[in-house]
C-alpha cells in the first residue's frame, strides 16, 4: 500500500546534539511534501514544506529538510537541537492528483537539558 | 489560535450517548478536513468536504456522521460510540481542494473518551 514512513518513532537527544528525523514515500509521480510539528498541547504547525525548485528546503526554528527524489526521501534535520524542540514531527505528502495530505505515524523527539 | 476553532476541547462519552464535535474557520477557505489522530499511528483522514460538498469518505463507520452546512462550519455527529473510537478528533482547511498543496491550518483537536 502506498504511504508515508518515519522511521523513528521516538528519539532522545541532549540539548546542542544534531537531528536527522527520517521520512519515505512511497508515492510516484509529483508529489509535494510537508513537515509539521505538534508540540504539547497545541495544534499541527507547518515547520516547512516542498513543491519544487531546490530540494534543500529551510524552514522555521531552524529546521531544513532535503528531498532526494531517487529515494523517495524527505529528511528533517537541524544542526543543533533545544529543550523547546521537544515535541511530534509528522512527515506528510500530497501525491500528484490527490489532494489531501497523506500522514507518516510521527516521531515523538525529546530534548534533554 | 490558528484561525480554526475546534469545541469542545475534551469530551468524554458514554457507549450509547449521541454528541458532535464542531470546527469553525473564518479564513475564507473552502476546503475543510477530519482527522482522527491515535497514538503511534498515522492521522487518518476521516472526511473531505469542498464548497460544502463532501468528496471523500475514507471508509469511516456510519456512528460517524459529518454535516457541513457552509464553507466556514463543519460538525461531526457521534452515535454508539466504540472504546476504540477514543482519540484526538482534527479539523483542518484550506483555500480549496485544488489549492490544498498551499496549506492546511490545523485546529487544536477534541480529545475524545468514550467510556
Amino acid at each position: 500500500a502506498q504511504s508515508v514512513s518515519q522511521h523513528n518513532h521516538h528519539v532522545i537527544l541532549s540539548e546542542a546534539a544534531s537531528l536527522e528525523l527520517g521520512c519515505n514515500y512511497s508515492y510516484g509521480g509529483t508529489v509535494n511534501l510537508f513537515w509539521y510539528v505538534q508540540y504539547p498541547g497545541q495544534h499541527l504547525q507547518l515547520l516547512l514544506k516542498y513543491f519544487s525548485g531546490d530540494p534543500l528546503v529551510k524552514g522555521i526554528k531552524g529546521f531544513e529538510a532535503e528531498f532526494i527524489k531517487s529515494k523517495f526521501s524527505f529528511n528533517l534535520r537541524k544542526p543543533s537541537v533545544q529543550w523547546s524542540d521537544t515535541a511530534e514531527y509528522f512527515c506528510a505528502v500530497i501525491p500528484g492528483g490527490y489532494n489531501k495530505l497523506i500522514f507518516g505515524a510521527g516521531t515523538r523527539l525529546a530534548v534533554h537539558p | 489560535e490558528t484561525g480554526v476553532t475546534q469545541t469542545p476541547r475534551h469530551l468524554v462519552m458514554g457507549m450509547t450517548n449521541k454528541k458532535s464535535l464542531k470546527c469553525e474557520q473564518h479564513l475564507g477557505h473552502n476546503a475543510m478536513y477530519w482527522y482522527k489522530q491515535s497514538a503511534k499511528k498515522p492521522l487518518e483522514l476521516m472526511f473531505v468536504y469542498n464548497f460544502k460538498e463532501q468528496t471523500e469518505n475514507n471508509s469511516v463507520p456510519s456512528r460517524f456522521s459529518p454535516e457541513c452546512p457552509n464553507s466556514s462550519h463543519l460538525f461531526l455527529h457521534l452515535h454508539t460510540l466504540q472504546p476504540e473510537d477514543s482519540a484526538l478528533y482534527l479539523c483542518a482547511s484550506s483555500q480549496d481542494l485544488t489549492l490544498s498543496a498551499y496549506g492546511y491550518t490545523f485546529g487544536s483537536g477534541t480529545r475524545l473518551t468514550v467510556v
